[in-house]
């Protein structure tokens, strides 16, 4: 099955401890893409991928970091987590960066820092 | 900078009936794509319809069709006959086509969907 698969669905840790939330998709899509939804903001960008070892900062990047040493793998880094980053976070690929089919998102990851 | 505008934080429709979501953007592009994605309890984001701008002819998935006016940049979407199962939270989305990377999300409609 097609699919973008993110790890872990939820997540509570203490501020400053670094984390990884892993995303892999199985398509053989070039671009990948992190998102955090909050409530009544939307989904906004923190980092995306062209193709591998391509990266570049979204809309919101402080605090995070992302690599892209496969194609298949796109983490997102948290190395020093704060209660401000506490959000649901998305990643989501697609065929090329202008797909007009638009994205596949994997389910979500709700974080929770304390 | 694209920005997209849903101005309507809730909304609610019996079932069976019709409700209409709105969504206006901001855009000195020409070519572009425009999505409505569904988000229920699960959280899963779940494409529902796009829209290519170049087309202007509205697009259609089922019970689901939008109302697109590029010169006002509008982007509604409407679903008929609705069903318990509509109820989400609904995000109208903007994406370049030519230039740049990135999806431009709304903030977000939450529809109840009354029994």
């Amino acid at each position: 099955e097609a699919q973008v698969t993110q790890n872990p669905r939820y997540l509570i840790t203490v501020t400053g401890k670094k984390l990884t939330v892993t995303c892999s998709q199985n398509m053989n899509h070039e671009y990948m893409s992190w998102y955090r939804q909050d409530p009544g903001l939307g989904l906004r960008q923190i980092y995306y991928s062209m193709n591998v070892e391509v990266t570049d900062k979204g809309d919101v990047p402080e605090g995070y970091k992302v690599s892209r040493k496969e194609k298949r793998n796109f983490p997102l880094i948290l190395e020093s987590p704060s209660p401000n980053q506490t959000s649901l976070y998305f990643c989501a690929s697609s065929l090329r960066p202008r797909d007009p089919l638009g994205y596949t998102f994997g389910s979500g990851t709700r974080l929770t820092v304390v | 900078a694209q920005t997209v505008t849903q101005s309507q934080p809730e909304m609610s429709v019996q079932e069976a009936e019709t409700v209409t979501l709105s969504c206006t953007y901001d855009t000195s592009e020409s070519d572009y794509y425009l999505f409505w994605y569904k988000q229920p309890p699960s959280r899963q984001m779940i494409l529902v319809i796009r829209q290519e701008a170049y087309k202007q002819q509205n697009a259609t998935e089922n019970r689901f069709s939008v109302n697109f006016q590029k010169a006002a940049k509008s982007f509604s979407l409407k679903i008929s006959d609705s069903q318990l199962g509509d109820a989400a939270m609904y995000f109208c989305a903007y994406r370049r086509g030519n230039t740049g990377n990135q999806f431009y999300f709304g903030t977000g409609t939450s529809l109840t969907v009354i029994p």
